[in-house]
């Protein structure tokens, strides 16, 4: 399949830990990038590569990937980290890419 | 700094075309593919193609085959998104995204680092 699968919703307690999962079989051999959507807002880099973050977003954001499922680790969770996450991956011609369909994330 | 200044709201009828600009400014243009992604209201993010500025070669999702054309105009750093014979559900917020490749250890990766600040695309008679 040429899709990347997340599940829709997820929630954490503040300050706990969360992991947002990405799966497609793109993710074999291809690294996922995460990204980050508040309302209203463009979407904006969190992760990518090998667990490579820009500069700006805490360290409390991670990636990591196994086989074909790419994760996004948010460790003590703050009320700020509440939003949509994407994951991204391209295939290995670079000429299709794809997001997987998202994941709401609730800070309770 | 890098930005992507993109033009503002359009509100077509069904079965005109509509036009997107993105202006490029704090990077050398030509070195990074430009990427489109749309997303309708309360839907995810949908990638739409790129266009190689160097070349003005590109690519995009076979859905919009046929009906995407994506240009450059290098003279003055702005891609352009034309999606023709448009549709109420077409009706989105489209994006410009420049893509940034990193090389280490592990390998490439690819990844969209700047983002447009959106344009709101309605689709209505």
């Amino acid at each position: 399949s040429s899709e990347l699968t997340q599940d829709p919703a997820v929630s954490v307690a503040l300050g706990q830990t969360v992991r947002i999962t990405c799966q497609g079989d793109r993710l074999r051999t291809n690294f996922a990038s995460w990204y980050q959507q508040k309302p209203g807002q463009a979407p904006i880099l969190v992760i990518y590569g090998k667990n490579i973050r820009p500069s700006g977003i805490p360290d409390r954001f991670s990636g990591s990937d196994s086989g074909n499922t790419a994760s996004l680790t948010i460790t003590w969770a703050r009320a700020e980290d509440e939003a949509d996450y994407y994951c991204n991956s391209r295939d290995s011609s670079g000429n299709h890419w794809v997001f997987g369909g998202g994941t709401r994330l609730t800070v309770l | 700094q890098v930005q992507l200044v993109q033009s503002g709201a359009e509100v077509k009828k069904p079965g005109a075309s509509v036009k997107v600009s993105c202006k490029a400014s704090g990077y050398t243009f030509t070195d990074y593919f430009m990427h489109w992604v749309r997303q309708a209201p309360g839907q995810g993010l949908e990638w739409m193609g790129w266009i190689n500025p160097n070349s003005g070669g590109t690519s995009s999702a076979q859905k919009f085959q046929g009906r995407v054309t994506m240009t450059r105009d290098t003279s003055i750093s702005t891609a352009y998104m034309e999606l023709s014979r448009v549709r109420s559900d077409d009706t989105a917020v489209y994006y410009c995204a420049r893509q940034s490749i990193s090389d280490d250890s592990y390998g490439y990766s690819y990844y969209f680092d700047h983002w447009g600040q959106g344009t709101l695309v309605t689709v209505s008679s």
